[in-house]
């Protein structure tokens, strides 16, 4: 069966810390990937996403990810993180199934402290 | 915010009883999907409605059905609960029904189960 996993499940980080959170998917066929974020008491939503072109896609508040098809990962990554970076942070794909059916990991905590 | 509201926002039922719970969609947006996440876990797919009829639906047992009217908005309904279905519920609306995993969530509404 497609699934999503994410390494990490809890991390620490001290602001101005660079941050990457590891994603990994099994899945043989053609796959869009997204990064969906969760900040505390609010409803999740979509960071970034890739569908194809270039590997390396932005997202938005200074957040990246990439995708190498080789290794079947999208990781993201941030060069600074600040405080208001805490949030609950979701790597999902979608299956080329004619609906809107998203594939989430389990999330990985991203706790930032001042 | 997303314009996605759901309701209730927490609710306690017991084993054996049933539950619906009500989204109202984004401003045009046809198309609904239901997540449950469980506690610790990602949302895992449950169904997606289009144009009023279910067009996809995830590992979820007949018990979990559902409804979308005339104006997008979606009911999904929980017949005879386990205790395992206690979970935070997620409604989320898109413009398109295909595989583009733009999804724009709502709060969630959730539900423990005694």
């Amino acid at each position: 069966a497609q699934s999503v996993s994410q390494h990490n499940h809890h991390v620490i980080l001290s602001e101005a810390a660079s941050l990457e959170l590891g994603c990994n998917y099994s899945y043989g066929g053609t796959v869009n990937l997204f990064w969906y974020v969760q900040y505390p008491g609010q409803h999740l939503q979509l960071l970034l996403k890739y569908f194809s072109g270039d590997p390396l896609v932005k997202g938005i508040k200074g957040f990246e990810a990439e995708f190498i098809k080789s290794k079947f990962s999208f990781n993201l990554r941030k060069p600074s993180v600040q405080w208001s970076d805490t949030a609950e942070y979701f790597c999902a794909v979608i299956l080329n199934t004619g609906f809107q059916k998203l594939v989430f990991g389990t999330g990985t905590r991203l706790l930032v402290s001042p | 915010e997303t314009g996605v509201t759901q309701s209730p926002t927490h609710l306690i039922k017991t084993r054996g009883q049933q539950v619906t719970l009500r989204c109202s969609s984004q401003s045009g947006h046809n198309t609904v999907s239901w997540y449950q996440q469980a506690l610790g876990q990602g949302p895992q797919f449950i169904f997606q409605y289009y144009r009023e009829e279910e067009n996809g639906r995830g590992n979820f047992p007949p018990r979990f059905s559902g409804l979308q009217f005339p104006n997008y908005s979606s009911e999904l309904n929980v017949n005879a609960l386990e205790l395992d279905d206690s979970a935070l519920y997620l409604c989320a609306s898109s413009p398109v029904t295909g595989n583009t995993g733009e999804l724009f969530f709502g709060e969630g509404s959730r539900l423990t189960v005694l």
